[in-house]
């Protein structure tokens, strides 16, 4: 059984600072998502990660992906207040067919 | 505009009750998805349909029932023999393709009086 876990959870970093998440998961998988939702929203798609050593970047965020690690990371560079709410990755296990979701990092940007 | 609307937003239903929660897309997707969200964990794939007239059972499907009789629409029933149903239900749906992105509906919070 896939499992994803994300950490940290809980993410709280004053404005302008650095931070990263983490996206683990445990068996193989080429291509993996991260979203990101505002409370009581939808998910939005930020990134799609479909090889080892993918790199995208929108912004102030930047995700890449390992699949030798079996990690994905979730860069924050100079973090605005903008920036928050609550981010998954998600592990594609069927080709589009299954998604196995982190339990998220809810991440708050404090002026 | 193109995308996904979920009906209705809130929905209450007493113990007992079937209730359906409705799922279009007019993205001309081929697959879509029905995702259980608990308060401060992730989602949770309940059922999936890659084409017409097909569905496929994930991880939580007892306790609901699905159909997809045309290709836009993906309605989901929540049974009365979901024990704990009260959460936030949301829909999605993607076109097959090299990048099999998932894009999700509005969602639907369900409670349980």
């Amino acid at each position: 059984e896939l499992k994803v876990e994300q950490n940290p959870l809980f993410l709280s970093m004053q404005e302008g600072k650095n931070y990263t998440i983490y996206c683990n998961y445990s068996t193989t998988s080429d291509r993996l998502y991260w979203y990101r939702q505002d409370p009581g929203k939808s998910l939005e798609s930020l990134f799609v990660l479909l090889s080892n050593g993918a790199v995208k970047q929108e912004g102030r965020l930047m995700a890449s992906l390992d699949t030798k690690a079996r990690l994905s990371t979730l860069h924050i560079t100079a973090a605005v207040h903008d920036l928050s709410a609550t981010y998954f990755c998600a592990v594609d296990m069927e080709y589009g067919n299954k998604l196995v979701f982190g339990a998220g990092t809810i991440l708050r940007v404090k002026s | 505009d193109g995308g996904i609307t979920q009906s209705p937003k809130y929905l209450f239903r007493k113990e007992g009750q079937n209730v359906t929660l409705s799922c279009e897309q007019n993205l001309n997707h081929d697959a879509m998805y029905w995702y259980r969200q608990d308060p401060g964990q992730g989602l949770r794939l309940i059922y999936y349909s890659q084409i017409v007239n097909d569905f496929q059972k994930g991880d939580i499907a007892e306790g609901y029932s699905v159909s997809r009789e045309k290709k836009e629409s993906f309605p989901l029933t929540v049974t009365s023999a979901q024990k704990n149903p009260t959460a936030f239900y949301l829909c999605a749906s993607s076109p097959r393709g090299p990048v099999d992105t998932q894009y999700f509906g509005p969602g639907t919070r369900l409670t349980v009086l």
